[in-house]
């Protein structure tokens, strides 16, 4: 079965501490999608980054990195120097089989970065 | 990157009446369209995926004939909740395929009373 798991809620950190959001999954593909997405009080989602299966390689943007382990099956998220703006629901999600579009949701993990 | 907008932004509509959500792919064309909804605090359960020109595929559980989805033209699909309930108030959120990838709108608060 396809699922995606964050098993953090909540995460509440102070400005400029670093905070990793986790996404553990499970799925039967071998050539699958895995994504982020940022969801601030406005309720717009934000695409964050796009990961091929087959590339493990790890990824850097600005502040944002993420550690992208088959093995484990995680595809975890680290916020650097965490800013107050970082305060938002991110969700991880998962390609459905098939090349059918569809994604599969977490259950989102609250970040909120107190000043 | 690909634009998708959503109207209205947020709509009140009374019990027993429908109410229509336009969704947009602005600068691509979305063969593929998928409707979500999200109850506060929860994540994003899809609804049904709406195809260009045919009938669209509903997830388990999704009344066909209360939400109506309309997808006329590759860059227009139209998500109609029909005879509104309260229990319907929610986040309504669209997203277009392009390339396997889904571009997601701003999303629709409806709230019915």
């Amino acid at each position: 079965a396809q699922k995606v798991t964050q098993v953090q809620t909540e995460i509440s950190v102070v400005e400029k501490e670093d905070v990793t959001l986790d996404c553990v999954y499970e799925t039967r593909d071998t050539t699958y999608y895995l994504f982020w997405y940022k969801q601030p009080p406005s309720g717009e989602l934000v695409f964050l980054i796009r990961r091929n299966s087959f590339d493990e390689q790890n990824e850097i943007s600005g502040r944002y990195s993420w550690n992208f382990q088959k093995s484990t099956s995680s595809f975890n998220f680290t916020i650097t120097a965490s800013q107050v703006v970082d305060s938002a629901v991110y969700f991880c999600a998962l390609s459905e089989p098939g090349n059918t579009g569809k994604l599969i949701f977490g259950q989102g993990t609250t970040l909120q970065v107190k000043p | 990157g690909a634009v998708v907008s959503q109207h209205p932004s947020w709509v009140i509509c009374k019990s027993g009446t429908s109410v229509k959500i336009e969704c947009r792919s602005l600068d691509f064309q979305a063969t593929t369209m998928f409707w979500y909804r999200q109850f506060p605090k929860q994540s994003l359960m899809l609804m049904a995926t709406s195809n260009e020109g045919s009938k669209a595929t509903y997830e388990q559980g999704v009344e066909k004939d209360k939400f109506l989805i309309n997808h006329a033209s590759l860059t227009l699909s139209t998500l109609t909740v029909t005879s509104a309930h309260p229990e319907d108030s929610s986040f309504y959120i669209c997203s277009g395929d392009l390339a396997y990838e889904q571009y997601f709108g701003p999303g629709t608060r409806l709230t019915v009373t």
